[in-house]
Order: structure tokens, then sequence, then C-alpha cells
């Protein structure tokens, strides 16, 4: 089972940059999340999905976009990076009707 | 909104030794979750529970519903077991898990 696949694992962008953190998931859960984790601090929910088409924002949303257009799929696009996006980002997903979350493995950003 | 504490912050602890880590939130919830992160790794989940008390292996999640407050223990501990111990609750919004809200984390060290 691959369960959430993230790529890019590690990437640097300069200030300015745009870039697409890519996530998938083969387990057919509705529900996707993307969350970010600095350093000492609790995971921060960017933006969530109920499904395909239907997206919406979560706590720290500003300077990010993301599209669901099949069940499978999850990307989270930065536009014009900045330094405060330099995070680990963590992709999730879940079924409502099972228990427990799905996590990704990760992506390292760093804005520079 | 949900504040979620956890303790402690840090934990050593030599190898064979029991370990508690707790976790208190404010308000009324779903579930509450376990969450596992080895340094530099992905999370992991390990528990969602409701009510009682679960176990799995050497570990064992417990809350309490009437004092919002739940504790992971750990019996005889192993090196391997070191990782960052995330807790976290989902609240009551249909029946849906999800939207998160992430204590954060507490360090455990275990020492051979």
């Amino acid at each position: 089972n691959a369960g959430v696949t993230q790529t890019p694992k590690f990437r640097i962008l300069k200030i300015g940059q745009s870039m697409t953190l890519q996530c998938a998931q083969d387990m057919n859960h509705n529900y996707m999340y993307w969350y970010r984790q600095d350093p000492g601090m609790g995971l921060k929910l960017i933006y969530y999905s109920v499904g395909a088409g239907i997206t919406d924002k979560g706590e720290v949303p500003n300077g990010y976009n993301v599209s669901r257009s099949t069940t499978e799929d999850f990307p989270l696009r930065l536009e014009l990076a900045a330094p405060s996006q330099t995070s680990v980002y963590f992709c999730a997903s879940s079924n409502p009707s099972r228990y427990g979350y799905t996590f990704g493995s990760g992506t390292r950003l760093t804005v520079v | 909104k949900n504040e979620v504490e956890q303790s402690p912050q840090n934990l050593t602890a030599q190898e064979g030794e029991f370990i508690t880590i707790n976790c208190s939130y404010s308000v009324g919830i779903s579930a509450l979750h376990w969450l596992q992160q080895h340094p530099g790794g992905g999370i992991v989940s390990l528990f969602m529970l409701s009510s009682g008390k679960k176990k799995h292996g050497r570990l064992i999640a417990t809350i309490n519903i009437q004092e919002k407050h739940s504790s992971l223990h750990i019996t005889a501990s192993h090196p391997r077991d070191s990782a960052v111990y995330i807790c976290a609750v989902s609240e009551y919004s249909g029946g849906s898990n999800y939207k998160l809200t992430f204590g954060k984390g507490t360090l455990l060290t275990v020492n051979p």
C-alpha cells in the first residue's frame, strides 16, 4: 500500500519563485489536508478538501492555493515564495467512516 | 478553538522504564489522536480514541472525556521509541473527523 505520497521531499526556493507540492493517495479517502509544521509549534492546517471539486481554507491559507480535480490528488501551490513559508509540509488523508489519519512523509521547504 | 496542551515537552528515560505522556484539551471533542514522528521523519497515527482505553503492543492510550484528558503510556521503553509524540483532537462537526488541532508534541529520548 502506497498510502499518501508527497513529492518532492526537499526543495530550496528563492524569494518570489513559485512551486507546487504534490500529494496523492490511493486509499479512496474523501478528506485530504495540507498542514505545515514549524519548529516548536503544533501542525497548522493550510487547506483541506472534503471531496473532488471542494476545497476550503484552514488556519493559515495566505500565500497558498489548492485544487482537487480528482479524489486521489491534492496539490498545494505556493505563489511568490516568502521566507515565512520555510517549513515542513505534510499532506494527510482520512475517511470519516473509518478511524485514523494517514500522513505523507513530508516536504521540507526552504525559501532563501 | 480548542487548545491542546501536552506535558512534558521533553522526556528522557532509561531503557525499560514506564513512560507517560499527558494531553489535555479545552472543549468537547469527537476524537483524540496520538501520533508519532521520528526525527526528520513522517508522522504515523498510533491511536484514535473517543472513550476508554486502547492497547497496541507496548503502547496504551487512555482518555477521560469528563476531565478532558488523555495519556499515552509506553511499557518497557526501548531506544527505538525515541520520537516526538503528538496529541491532536478533532471537534464535533457533524461526525466528521477533519480539521485536527495539534499539541506541540513531546520529545521522548530513551537511552540504552
